[in-house]
């Protein structure tokens, strides 16, 4: 099993462009969640989902947006990057209850200039 | 408001030599408590979970302790390894659903030769 894996592992953007940022999973985890880590912060929830074709808000969802159209997938939306987006980016899934351990992607260095 | 507070920040050790990391966490209703490994480029991975209920556990040269009466929680690495350098982070779980898992910012844990 390949776990969780993250594409890309790096993108720089410039402000206003847009990108995806995609987020598979093989272990038939119903929850998924997007994180970000920031220097001298702990992760912060974007957003997660409870299953297939749901989605909910997090910690810090303000500007991205995501999307469960397939189980084993979850993306993670920039409709148009700002620098304050700047950041590594975590995907993480688990089984049933958030309560059990997540499973992290191996991250995406997103920079915004 | 939830909050877990890790202490120290930073810390160097000898290899060969035991450290104890501490972890202060305001959340509540009290779920469970989890501390996560994070090597350097990598997503985190669980080490251990503690519940309410339990105070010490062991996972190797890892132990876990928690006091949920002072919501206070270490994590004690016996005979260190170069290996075991990375971040430890805590992550406190409330009762109420996916967005109530509260991170620490980590511990970052050097250990040299």
């Amino acid at each position: 099993n390949a776990g969780v894996t993250q594409t890309p592992k790096f993108r720089v953007l410039k402000t206003g462009q847009s990108m995806t940022l995609l987020c598979a999973q093989d272990m038939n985890h119903e929850y998924m969640y997007w994180y970000r880590q920031d220097p001298g912060m702990g992760l912060r929830l974007i957003h997660y989902s409870v299953g297939e074709g749901t989605t909910a808000k997090g910690e810090v969802p303000d500007g991205y947006n995501v999307s469960r159209l397939k189980k084993q997938n979850f993306l993670l939306g920039l409709e148009s990057a700002a620098p304050s987006q700047t950041s590594v980016y975590f995907c993480a899934s688990s089984l049933g209850s958030p309560y059990n351990e997540q499973f992290f992607g191996p991250g995406t260095r997103l920079t915004v200039l | 408001k939830n909050q877990v507070e890790q202490s120290p920040q930073s810390l160097i050790i000898l290899e060969g030599k035991n450290c104890t990391l501490q972890c202060n966490y305001t959340v509540s209703p009290f779920s469970n408590l989890r501390w996560y490994k994070q090597d350097t480029g990598r997503g985190p991975v669980s080490l251990t979970i503690m519940t309410f209920s339990e105070n010490t556990k062991s996972n190797g040269r890892y132990t876990a302790t928690l006091d949920a009466d002072t919501k206070q929680s270490s994590l004690h690495i016996t005979a260190s390894q170069l290996s075991d350098s990375a971040s430890y982070i805590c992550v406190v779980s409330a009762q109420g659903g996916s967005e109530k898992l509260v991170f620490g910012k980590g511990t970052k844990l050097t250990v040299n030769p």
